[in-house]
């Protein structure tokens, strides 16, 4: 059972706030890490692949960054908005299958 | 296009009962994963299908739990003698190959009393 973290667990931001989250994982063997974001009732929406050390992506106000040598990524949210309310989960790729951390719940208070 | 949908949305059900839940994959799909979110947990991977075969069925949790993909695309996931620590989401996702991004769907909720 391959160990993926997430923290903090949960984290209250105000609107037009940036936050930033980690996700902690194995640095041997990497070949990928997903993340998604989970708002209640709807399917997890993929927001990044991850893959070469350093990488860095974009989509609209989030970003992530990687470091697979020590084994963690950031997830950064810039201005946030209630819309942004949801769990972000990151998912280590292991060959086939993804080993998902417990996640970080994100409420943005307007 | 459509997305990959599951059903029920909800299921409730009493202990020691049959339930089956459904997984309709994005078409051309040919890989199909079940996981399994419990409470204050994330997803955890149940049994991955390459076609019509399960390639890995090594987190299903035990003899009660069964799926099947029989023409390679709609899975149905089978849990005999329900008992109340089933309950959890059961999420469903495909991807074109087993290299690709996964796409859920929303979930399939279970409730045992």
């Amino acid at each position: 059972i391959l160990n993926v973290e997430q923290s903090p667990q949960s984290l209250h931001v105000q609107e037009g706030d940036s936050t930033n989250f980690t996700c902690s994982f194995p640095s041997s063997n990497f070949y990928a890490l997903h993340w998604y974001r989970w708002e209640t009732a709807k399917s997890p929406e993929a927001l990044f692949v991850m893959t070469l050390n350093g990488d860095e992506k974009k989509k609209g106000r989030i970003s992530a960054t990687l470091n697979t040598k020590e084994g963690y990524s950031y997830l950064y949210i810039k201005g946030s908005q209630p819309e942004d309310s949801a769990t972000y989960l990151c998912a280590f790729y292991d060959d086939y299958k993804l080993s998902f951390g417990a996640g970080t719940t994100v409420t943005v208070r307007a | 296009g459509a997305g990959v949908s599951q059903t029920p949305s909800n299921k409730v059900t009493e202990k020691g009962k049959y339930v089956e839940l459904r997984c309709d994959p994005i078409s051309g799909h040919t890989a199909l994963y079940w996981y399994r979110q419990s409470l204050g947990q994330g997803p955890e991977f149940l049994i991955y299908f390459q076609g019509t075969g399960a390639a890995d069925d090594s987190g299903l949790p035990n003899d009660r739990f069964f799926a099947v993909r029989p023409e390679g695309s709609v899975s149905t996931l089978k849990i005999q003698r329900t008992e109340r620590g089933d309950s959890a989401v059961y999420l469903c996702a495909s991807s074109l190959t087993s290299a690709r991004e996964q796409f859920f769907g929303p979930g399939t909720r279970l409730t045992v009393l």
